[in-house]
C-alpha cells in the first residue's frame, strides 16, 4: 500500500557532525511534507515543512530537501548536538477533510555521540 | 511547548471498559486531529474534528468516537477495550483544515489495556 517509509531505522553520529535523514514517498499526489522530532516521552516536535512546489528549504541548523522526481525527502541538520537525539518522522499530507491527516513513516532513532 | 495539553497522562485500563481522552487545543486553533502511536511506530490517523464537527476520518473501528466542544477542546472515547488498544494517542491542534496548516502535538496520554 501507499507509505511514507525511512531508509534507515538507526543513524549514529558524532557531535558537531552533520546528520543526513532520509525519507521515501510514494504516492505522487502528496503535496506537502512535515519533518517532526520526537524525544522519550513527549508528543512529536514540528520541526519543518516544504511544499512541493520547492525543492529546499532552510531552517535554523535544518534544511529539507525535496525530489520529487524519485519521491525522495531528507533532512540535513548541521553540527549536531546531543539535544538532537530522538526520533525523526517525515509526514505526507494530501490534501484537507479526509485526506488532511498526516501520513507518517516509522521513523529514524537519532544518536549523537558525545 | 505548543499550547496543546492532553489528560489524563498515564491510563490503564482493562479488556472491555471504556475510557475518555482529553485534549486542549492551543489557543486560536479550531481544528483537532488525533492519532494512535504504537510502541516503534509512526503515529495513526485516527479522526480530524474542524468547528464541532468530524471532517476526516481514518481507518479504526466505530468504537473509536470523539466529541469537540464550542471552545474547541476535544474528547477521544474507546469503547469496548481491546489489548491492541494499548498506545501513545496523541492530539494536534490546528487552525482551519487548509492541508498545508501546520498541526500541533501534545504530550499524548500512554494507555495501557490489561
Amino acid at each position: 500500500g501507499e507509505s511514507v517509509g525511512l531508509h534507515l531505522p538507526t543513524l549514529s553520529v558524532q557531535e558537531g557532525d552533520n546528520s543526513i535523514i532520509n525519507c521515501a514517498y510514494s504516492n505522487s499526489a502528496s503535496d506537502y511534507f512535515i519533518w517532526y522530532k520526537q524525544e522519550s516521552g513527549k508528543g512529536p516536535q514540528f520541526i519543518i515543512d516544504i511544499r512541493s512546489n520547492m525543492d529546499k528549504r532552510q531552517g535554523q541548523r535544518v534544511t529539507v530537501l525535496l525530489n520529487k522526481t524519485v519521491k525522495h525527502l531528507s533532512l540535513q541538520i548541521a553540527a549536531t548536538q546531543p539535544g538532537d537525539s530522538a526520533v525523526y518522522f517525515c509526514a505526507e499530507r494530501r490534501g484537507w477533510g479526509s485526506q488532511g491527516n498526516l501520513i507518517f513513516g516509522k521513523g529514524t532513532k537519532l544518536s549523537v555521540k558525545p | 511547548e505548543t499550547g496543546v495539553t492532553q489528560s489524563p497522562t498515564h491510563l490503564i485500563k482493562t479488556r472491555g471498559q471504556q475510557v475518555t481522552l482529553r485534549c486542549s487545543s492551543q489557543s486560536g486553533h479550531n481544528t483537532v486531529s488525533w492519532y494512535q502511536q504504537a510502541l516503534g511506530q509512526g503515529p495513526q490517523f485516527i479522526f480530524q474534528y474542524y468547528r464541532e464537527e468530524e471532517n476526516g476520518r481514518g481507518n479504526f473501528p466505530p468504537r473509536f468516537s470523539g466529541l469537540q466542544f464550542p471552545n474547541y477542546s476535544s474528547e477521544l472515547n474507546v469503547n469496548a477495550l481491546e489489548l491492541d488498544d494499548s498506545a501513545l494517542y496523541l492530539c494536534a491542534s490546528s487552525f482551519g483544515v487548509q492541508y498545508q496548516e501546520t498541526q500541533y502535538f501534545g504530550p499524548g496520554t500512554r494507555l495501557l489495556v490489561l
